[in-house]
């Protein structure tokens, strides 16, 4: 069984940092992509961050290019996603989600329960 | 970036009626489309990508259709358990986008 588990979501003060990590299992994990998919409270689905299987080639969205960083540890089965110069829009539930092929930009099969990212003075 | 817009934004359904939900691209996007599913407190659920292969467990009443930059998903008789928030998603460019979601309510 697939199973997504992210951790590392809290309340941050405005330019704080914040790292998520997401667990993976009940897959061959290096043989996906992986993204990160946000959703501020009320509001709709944003992608924000891809990663491809063997971690070479990373994507952003414009909203956090320059802030956040994505990475992966094949060895562990996790997901990173470093967040620096936080800004309270980016408070959301942060899904981590897996993309059904090795490419980056594939459908998303599988999504964890989400970690909400609270940005606030 | 291209900009999905869907339509309606709110659905209107009886159960066991027919919905049908629109979903076009600002640009081509091939047949990279796909549909998911939220319900409230739960994340979303694949439900159709290749803008036509309904996903693993996926019961035979929702089907997709289209290309390009116009699509459907139509889910032929509402169940009670379909009422819920639909997003298309397009995964033919950087960066990936989502529609702003068609809530299924019961009428």
């Amino acid at each position: 069984e697939v199973q997504l588990l992210e951790s590392g979501g809290g309340f941050i003060q405005p330019g704080g940092s914040l790292r998520l990590s997401c667990v993976a299992s009940g897959f061959t994990f290096r043989a996906h992509g992986m993204s990160w998919v946000r959703q501020a409270p009320g509001k709709g689905l944003e992608w924000v961050s891809g990663i491809s299987g063997s971690g070479t080639n990373t994507y952003y969205a414009d909203s956090v290019k320059g802030r956040f960083t994505i990475s992966r540890d094949n060895s562990k089965n996790t997901l990173y996603v470093q967040m620096n110069s936080l800004r309270a829009e980016d408070t959301a539930v942060y899904y981590c989600a897996k993309a059904n092929s090795p490419a980056v930009a594939g459908p998303f099969d599988y999504w964890g329960q989400g970690t909400l990212v609270t940005v606030s003075s | 970036e291209i900009v999905m817009t869907q339509s309606p934004a709110t659905l209107s359904v009886s159960p066991g009626e027919r919905a049908t939900l629109s979903c076009r691209a600002s640009q081509s996007v091939s047949s990279n489309l796909a549909w998911y599913q939220q319900k409230p407190g739960q994340a979303p659920r694949l439900l159709i990508y290749g803008t036509s292969t309904r996903a693993t467990g996926i019961p035979a009443r929702f089907s997709g259709s289209g290309s390009g930059t116009e699509f459907t998903l139509t889910i032929s008789s509402l169940q009670s358990e379909d009422f819920a928030v639909y997003y298309c998603q397009q995964y033919n460019n950087w960066p990936l986008t989502f529609g702003q979601g068609t809530k299924v309510e019961i009428k």
